[in-house]
């Protein structure tokens, strides 16, 4: 199956701070990516949509300007925790697929964020 | 936007037992997956079954997409099977809603 990865594993931040965490497909490559959120002991929750060369699609609820995503290329999505409080503490998942298969969807290993 | 359940939610097995775990949704869907969750977060692909029945060595899933609903079982149980067992849906736009979760503990 397709592979995806994520950098870092994990992160641990102060307060007021921001945080950039990197999604990238690395034997395919993909016009779209997802963003997800897993609060402890929660299921995963989309927050975005990350498409290449466009903007980027919110879900209802999330702030555009406090999770900034940039997709610059076709392997490569990141994601800005900007200003990052003790309540942005969570585990954020990316996704994607190979648009030359199925629509089956493949996850990066996640990003433990901290913020102290 | 469309509604996942799974049933049910804990579950706890003897090793070498067997076991079904339930995910039913509420519209048509063009992508079911079943996901299970490792204990540093990881989600291993099981199944990609919008329809129809896999088998992939103990484990196996049906999808009934008539009637909304699919099956994951789980055969001879192992401690190595033990986490969070997640379904996922999309109905048209790529975008995976996911279920509560099952969380399976296999005791030795």
């Amino acid at each position: 199956g397709a592979v995806v990865s994520q950098h870092p594993s994990w992160v641990i931040c102060k307060s007021g701070t921001s945080v950039k965490i990197e999604c990238r497909s690395l034997d395919f490559q993909a016009t779209t990516m997802f963003w997800y959120r897993q609060f402890p002991k929660q299921s995963l929750m989309l927050m975005a949509t990350s498409n290449e060369g466009s903007k980027a699609t919110y879900e209802q609820g999330v702030e555009k300007d406090k999770f900034l995503i940039n997709h610059a290329s076709l392997t490569l999505s990141t994601l800005t925790v900007t200003s990052a409080h003790p309540e942005d503490s969570s585990f954020y998942i990316c996704s994607a697929r190979d648009p030359s298969g199925t629509i089956e969807q493949y996850f990066g290993p996640g990003t433990r964020l901290t913020v102290t | 936007g469309i509604q996942v359940e799974q049933s049910p939610p804990d579950l706890i097995l003897q090793e070498g037992a067997n076991s079904t775990l339930r995910c039913n949704f509420s519209d048509s869907v063009n992508n079911l997956q079943w996901f299970h969750q490792n204990p540093w977060g990881q989600l291993i692909n099981l199944f990609y079954i919008p329809s129809g029945t896999k088998q992939n060595g103990r484990l196996s899933a049906t999808t009934v997409a008539t009637e909304r609903y699919s099956l994951l079982y789980i055969s001879s149980s192992q401690t190595t099977d033990s986490g969070v067992y997640f379904c996922a849906v999309d109905s048209n736009d790529y975008k995976l809603s996911f279920g509560a979760g099952t969380t399976v503990t296999v005791r030795a």
